[in-house]
């Protein structure tokens, strides 16, 4: 059974950095096609992806939000931590940690969510 | 970046209707479109992969269909819990892209 969830500090102030992590269980980060991401939604709106790391070690980001992140893995504890500077209340979101669904031409779907995390940023 | 259009942005139905909701890529995506359903509150729900894939424990009344640019997800004979919000992404390169999502709400 695989579960996710998103630990966070739910309120951060303007340029400060915020630091989520992600535990999870239910599979391994080491085996061969597992991935985990991170996607965020800010109130009332839609879904945005946001990075993610793949069991070689493979990580990809968002182009608009690459200079301000950085996603890792620790497979000895089952987390993902992903880490965004300078904070903006626009950065207010909810921040969803995702599992990566392996099967034949499902790319990088998503098929285990996480509850989601909220983060306001606001002085 | 590629980006995902989605129409309508809310629909209004009733139970037992039949819904279709489509989706355009603006460049080609091949096969590597997805739909996540997602209640108010709750994390998005799978529905279909690629393309037209059917996830796990997803009622048969869920469809998907199309290639390239142009995709469209089917409900047949609506339900009370199909009514949420729906998600197409696109997975064929990053930045992985989310459409603006169709609100499906009850008439």
């Amino acid at each position: 059974q695989i579960t996710l969830k998103e630990s966070g500090p739910g309120l951060v102030k303007p340029a400060q950095t915020l630091t989520l992590t992600c535990n999870y269980s239910g599979f391994s980060l080491s085996s061969s096609g597992v991935g985990v991401g991170w996607i965020r939604q800010p109130p009332g709106k839609a879904l945005e992806w946001l990075a993610y790391i793949n069991w070689d070690g493979d990580r990809r980001y968002s182009p608009s939000l690459k200079s301000r992140l950085t996603i890792t893995k620790d497979t000895s504890k089952n987390q993902v931590v992903l880490t965004m500077t300078n904070m903006d209340p626009v950065d207010t979101a909810t921040y969803y940690c995702a599992h990566r669904l392996i099967s034949t031409g499902s790319g990088w779907a998503i098929d285990y969510w996480g509850q989601g995390t909220l983060v306001t940023v606001s002085s | 970046d590629i980006q995902m259009t989605q129409s309508p942005s809310s629909l209004s139905a009733s139970v037992g209707d039949r819904v279709t909701i489509t989706c355009r890529a603006s460049q080609s995506v091949g096969t590597y479109l997805h739909w996540y359903l997602q209640r108010p509150g709750t994390a998005p729900k799978l529905l279909i992969y690629a393309a037209s894939s059917l996830q796990s424990g997803v009622p048969s009344r869920f469809s998907g269909s199309g290639s390239g640019t142009d995709f469209t997800l089917t409900i047949n004979s609506l339900q009370p819990e199909d009514f949420a919000t729906y998600y197409c992404q696109q997975t064929y390169s990053t930045p992985l892209t989310f459409g603006g999502g169709t609100k499906v709400e009850i008439k």
